[in-house]
């Protein structure tokens, strides 16, 4: 199947610096690329949708000034937690689908865990 | 009525039984299905892809997608502790927006 990649896999930073977190596509173009956070045990919250070349598209009551989405190219996307508080420790994990796979089918990053001190 | 309904768990067989999950669905517009296995602190890996309705098999695994009764199920064969993980359903209309079950927690006992 094919491979997206998250980095880093976990972080640890201080209350008030801003994190990166990197979602690579390495076998195929990634025309949409989709964040999510998800809590112990439950399902994946949509934070945001990101389509090469566009600002992102976020859901309702995720602060786009806070969670800066960037997907310069067919192969990256970047979330950048700014400002991070302990209330932001969460999983992380990204998305994407391609043109050169099948409609609809979605491939997720292996999740990057972030703790804010 | 939510839009993807899928029996949290968690569900605990032996090892070798055979596994069932499903999920329920109430839009009619779906038509990709996704089954997805999640461990801990992972994300999610894609297990098996399904295009409108019929049944696929890979190794261990098998899909079937009900579009009438608006059901799919993934059955897991000869069920291994290692399969013991948090299984998603996902599905989407237009390959763009998808909606995903809460998960089931699933436990294969040696």
């Amino acid at each position: 199947g094919a491979v997206v990649s998250q980095h880093p896999s976990w972080v640890i930073c201080k209350s008030g610096t801003s994190v990166k977190i990197e979602c690579r596509s390495l076998d195929f173009q990634a025309t949409t690329m989709f964040w999510y956070r998800q809590f112990p045990k439950q399902s994946l919250m949509l934070m945001a949708t990101s389509n090469e070349g566009s600002k992102a598209t976020y859901e309702q009551g995720v602060e786009k000034d806070k969670f800066l989405i960037n997907h310069a190219s067919l192969t990256l996307s970047t979330l950048t937690v700014t400002s991070a508080h302990p209330e932001d420790s969460s999983f992380y994990i990204c998305s994407a689908i391609g043109t050169s796979r099948n409609t609809g089918e979605l491939f997720f990053g292996e999740g990057s865990r972030l703790t804010v001190l | 009525q939510k839009e993807v309904e899928q029996d949290p768990g968690p569900l605990s067989v032996p090892e070798g039984a055979i596994v069932s999950l499903n999920c329920t669905y109430s839009n009619s517009a779906f038509q990709y299905f996704m089954w997805y296995r999640q461990y801990s602190r992972k994300g999610p890996e894609l297990l098996m892809y399904t295009y409108s309705s019929g049944n696929k098999e890979d190794g261990r695994f098998t899909a079937q997608v009900d579009k009438s009764s608006k059901y799919i199920s993934l059955f897991i064969r000869d069920s291994q502790p290692s399969d013991s993980a948090t299984y998603l359903c996902a599905m989407s209309g237009n390959g763009q927006n998808f909606v995903f079950g809460p998960g089931t927690r699933l436990s294969v006992l040696p």
